[in-house]
């Protein structure tokens, strides 16, 4: 089963606007873990933000997470054509549980030069 | 570069075949996962192990899939019978289960076509 839920499922902007993503899941969680995917490769990690945490940057990334609401946003400022990729949130329950992280449906950006 | 690596990339098989593939994760990684992901949908959880012992495999999608990590280190996953509805991309991912969890890091799959 998937947990997170990203919206939108496909956004297409010009180069250089920001791009922002949202995740909303179901359970409570450790962490949640935003990945990128180009097409017909593996996932590549990008974030981690900790339950405790409310806001975390990583370069051009931006990350927020609200646990009072189960939700979560990406922002990528700047954009460039090379970002062009689909994104999926990961959720990293609480409780120990022995799964892997639970991925959701992704959203799948496009960078117009 | 010693990323996780996966063999082989590309597999089309007949319907009723079996089939294995092969992950070799990071070297010191001790958690090893694998995944299954279809077209427009994210990754599934499938089974993960911890350096040898399998510690999850109730998500495993039927009894013709196994897995295995001889020794803790590659690991091979097998489809036996497969059908079409097999196809899809399957991923493996490994990490480093310290004091906390840590990002997976993916190979680039396996695209399994059954014809």
């Amino acid at each position: 089963s998937q947990q997170g839920e990203e919206d939108p499922q496909a956004l297409s902007i010009q180069e250089g606007e920001n791009a922002t993503m949202n995740c909303s899941y179901k359970t409570s969680i450790n962490n949640l873990q935003w990945y990128r995917q180009n097409s017909g490769r593996g996932l590549v990690h990008l974030i981690l933000i900790r339950s405790n945490e409310r806001e975390k940057h990583s370069g051009r990334l931006r990350v927020t997470l609200d646990t009072s609401k189960k939700s979560s946003s990406l922002l990528i400022t700047a954009s460039r054509a090379a970002d062009t990729a689909s994104y999926f949130c990961a959720t990293d329950p609480s409780g120990g549980g022995a799964d892997g992280l639970t991925f959701g449906k992704g959203t799948h950006l496009i960078i117009q030069p | 570069d010693t990323g996780v690596s996966q063999d082989p990339r590309h597999k089309i098989t007949k319907r009723g075949q079996n089939v294995t593939f092969r992950c070799d994760p990071i070297s010191e990684h001790n958690r090893l996962y694998w995944y299954r992901q279809t077209l427009g949908q994210g990754p599934e959880f499938l089974t993960y192990f911890q350096n040898e012992a399998q510690l999850e495999k109730s998500r495993l999608l039927s009894d013709r899939f196994s897995a295995e990590r001889p020794k803790g280190s590659f690991s091979t996953l097998e489809i036996q019978r497969t059908e079409q509805g097999d196809s899809a991309m399957y991923l493996c991912a490994s990490s480093f289960r310290g004091l906390g969890r840590s990002p997976l890091h993916f190979g680039n799959g396996t695209r399994l076509t059954v014809t």
